[in-house]
């Protein structure tokens, strides 16, 4: 399974923009980026998926570098709901699992 | 639309037991899979279910073993159980979305084993 770097821990104040920075340098050519985040207490929630273009939907959207090396997820004004811990997954196109890391701890400061 | 449901939320067993837990998929979905998730850890895959039929499963011993019906809802059930089965047993059925299947997650059954 090719392997996403992320920071352990990031934080920032509500109505901001959240950029969270993914590196997964030996990504595939058939390789997915998937993102899901985990609220406490709860089970991880799909957010946003992309394999070469960047991508939007109502929850956030997610930039792809040219090479795809790198990805960003990015949170257009925080929420408190948006703290959580988010994880950058990828997923070849037939691959049944998803490999969760240790992802990133996002804190949302008032 | 229902959403996936897992039941119990939390079970206490002690060494040596079995377990049996259940997960109803999200309407149209025709896969299942199982995640554990040991405290301060990310899920770690466990085996999905197709059509009735195991297709993939994780590192774990024989002891897990699973079940998937024909209205898709699923079983995993735990033999033998050991104190480092206590964890979070995640659900997550799937649809396919452009391309890749989008997993959709239960809240999870908190299993502690004493």
């Amino acid at each position: 399974d090719a392997k996403t770097t992320q920071p352990n821990s990031m934080e920032s104040n509500e109505e901001e923009p959240v950029h969270l920075p993914c590196n997964h340098s030996t990504i595939s050519g058939t390789d997915y980026i998937h993102w899901y985040r985990q609220l406490p207490s709860q089970g991880p929630e799909y957010v946003i998926h992309g394999l070469t273009s960047n991508v939007n939907n109502r929850m956030a959207s997610l930039a792809i570098a040219e090479d795809r090396k790198s990805s960003t997820l990015i949170l257009h004004r925080a929420t408190l709901r948006d703290a959580a811990v988010y994880y950058c997954i990828l997923r070849d196109v037939r691959a049944q699992k998803l490999v969760f890391g240790q992802g990133t701890r996002l804190t949302i400061n008032p | 639309e229902t959403g996936v449901t897992q039941s119990p939320t939390h079970l206490i067993k002690t060494r040596g037991q079995q377990v049996t837990l259940r997960c109803s998929s999200q309407s149209g979905h025709n896969t299942v899979s199982w995640y554990q998730q040991a405290l301060g850890q990310g899920p770690q895959f466990i085996f999905q279910y197709y059509r009735e039929e195991e297709n993939g499963r994780g590192n774990f011993p024989p002891r897990f073993s699973g079940l998937q019906f024909p209205n898709y809802s699923s079983e995993l059930n735990v033999n033998a159980l050991e104190l480092d089965d206590s964890a979070l047993y995640l659900c997550a059925s799937s649809a396919r979305l452009g391309g890749t299947d989008t997993q959709y997650f239960g809240p999870g059954t908190r299993l502690t084993v004493l």
